[in-house]
């Protein structure tokens, strides 16, 4: 099983939809979790952290799930520019480094 | 002023050549990585240097040789280039004991003919 799964899309909704994607990670020790964004041919950058009780940052909501080992990212009001690929991250809680799933594809149309 | 600068942007080579990527960050972050995306977009992170340490040293063939000369640089040589070592290699820092929030390089796309 991997360390971090996610499904690779790729999501394809109307402007204006609410669209939500999960991650799933193998190591219940795992202590934190983000979600990056990555457009395509850039780098990824970090989209927002994910917090214990969940947490918003405008249009995106983040939660977290430890007893499923899972989190989730919601997006209201989907926008053009929203489209890109949506990786989950984690840290691991042994060593010093990160670790990232294959992502989420989504593609906004108009 | 680019917070994580990585040079060159491309890369094309023969294979069995020898290349060097440099990586330079100016954001004081005491922690940089090297990662492979491969094309299938899965990215893998190679290795870790936490102020000139190298703390992370993943699986990866012994034909990738880090450096560091200095906490704000961490380069990546690469003897005997293969095909299989096509790819986007991306260059990153962190503030240590922040892994998660990292700052990445734009990237370079090494391309072995």
């Amino acid at each position: 099983r991997k360390e971090v799964e996610q499904d690779p899309g790729p999501f394809n909704v109307p402007e204006g939809a609410t669209v939500a994607f999960n991650c799933t990670y193998s190591n219940s020790a795992s202590q934190s979790f983000f979600w990056y964004r990555q457009d395509c041919r850039k780098e990824p950058k970090l989209l927002m952290s994910v917090y214990s009780s969940g947490n918003e940052d405008g249009r995106f909501t983040a939660q977290l799930n430890r007893a499923s080992q899972y989190i989730s990212l919601l997006i209201r009001d989907s926008k053009l520019s929203d489209s890109a690929t949506y990786l989950c991250v984690v840290k691991d809680s042994s060593a010093s480094k990160i670790i990232f799933g294959s992502g989420t594809r989504l593609s906004i149309r108009p | 002023d680019t917070a994580v600068s990585q040079t060159p942007k491309y890369l094309v080579t023969q294979m069995g050549n020898d290349k060097s990527i440099k990586c330079e960050q100016n954001l004081g972050h005491d922690t940089m990585y090297w990662y492979k995306q491969d094309s299938k977009k899965f990215l893998k992170i190679m290795f870790s240097y936490n102020n000139k340490e190298l703390i992370i040293n993943e699986t990866v063939p012994n034909r990738f040789s880090p450096k560091s000369p200095d906490k704000a640089h961490l380069n990546l040589h690469i003897n005997s280039l293969e095909l299989g070592d096509s790819a986007v290699y991306f260059c990153a820092s962190s503030p240590r004991d922040f892994y998660g929030k990292a700052f990445f390089g734009q990237g370079t796309r090494l391309t072995v003919v």
